[in-house]
């Protein structure tokens, strides 16, 4: 069974560090990694989605890494602002499951 | 495009009543999928649908019901609602199954 986990729980950092969230999975068998944002009370929203067989993904600001073997994916921020508060989610769609696996979150707060 | 609607935000039931959330998406994507959000569980799956007439059962899909006459609308029946299907319910769809992932906006379910 395919089990995500997102490290720190929560993380607060102050406005214009760059920073790093982490994802781990333990299931290599996967088709993609997807990275959202959740703002409270509000839906998801898709920041980037990394392919299996591609090592990142960058948007602007945010860059994704992914390395498969390892189970292991990285969400770079560069120069953190207060709008960049928000949770944070990692899923992984594994195909023996036809479905998306979540973490459960990595909760920023980025302080004037 | 609107991309993906649910309705309606919020909804309280009482024990035993039933309801349908509604989800429609006007991006002709095929995969779409619901999920529960929970607090300390994160994101699970209930039900999702490869296409239009094809649906199958997630990793809680016990007390919901779903159909997909149309490639557009993926509605969620309770059947008999009870306290334990209290939760923010999200509808997700994407072009196939391995594609980047669109969530709506949720609904928040209560149930006395």
């Amino acid at each position: 069974k395919q089990e995500v986990t997102q490290i720190p729980a929560a993380l607060s950092v102050p406005e214009g560090e760059n920073l790093v969230l982490n994802c781990s999975f333990t299931d290599s068998a996967i088709y993609n990694l997807q990275w959202f944002r959740q703002d409270p009370g509000k839906g998801l929203t898709s920041l980037l989605l990394i392919q299996s067989s591609q090592r990142e993904q960058t948007s602007g600001r945010l860059n994704a890494s992914l390395d498969k073997s390892s189970g292991r994916s990285t969400l770079y921020i560069a120069a953190s602002q207060p709008g960049d508060s928000a949770t944070y989610l990692c899923a992984v769609f594994t195909g023996t499951a036809s479905k998306l696996t979540f973490g459960t979150g990595t909760r920023l707060q980025v302080t004037l | 495009n609107a991309g993906v609607t649910q309705t309606p935000k919020f909804q309280v039931l009482k024990t035993g009543q039933s309801m349908t959330l509604q989800c429609a998406q006007d991006m002709n994507h095929e995969y779409m999928s619901w999920y529960r959000q929970d607090p300390g569980m994160g994101l699970r799956l209930i039900h999702y649908s490869v296409g239009a007439g094809i649906t199958d059962q997630g990793e809680v899909p016990n007390g919901y019901n779903v159909s997909r006459s149309t490639t557009e609308d993926f509605p969620l029946r309770l059947l008999s609602a009870a306290p334990s299907q209290t939760s923010v319910y999200f509808c997700a769809s994407s072009r196939q199954e391995i594609n980047e992932q669109f969530f709506g906006p949720g609904t928040r379910l209560t149930v006395l």
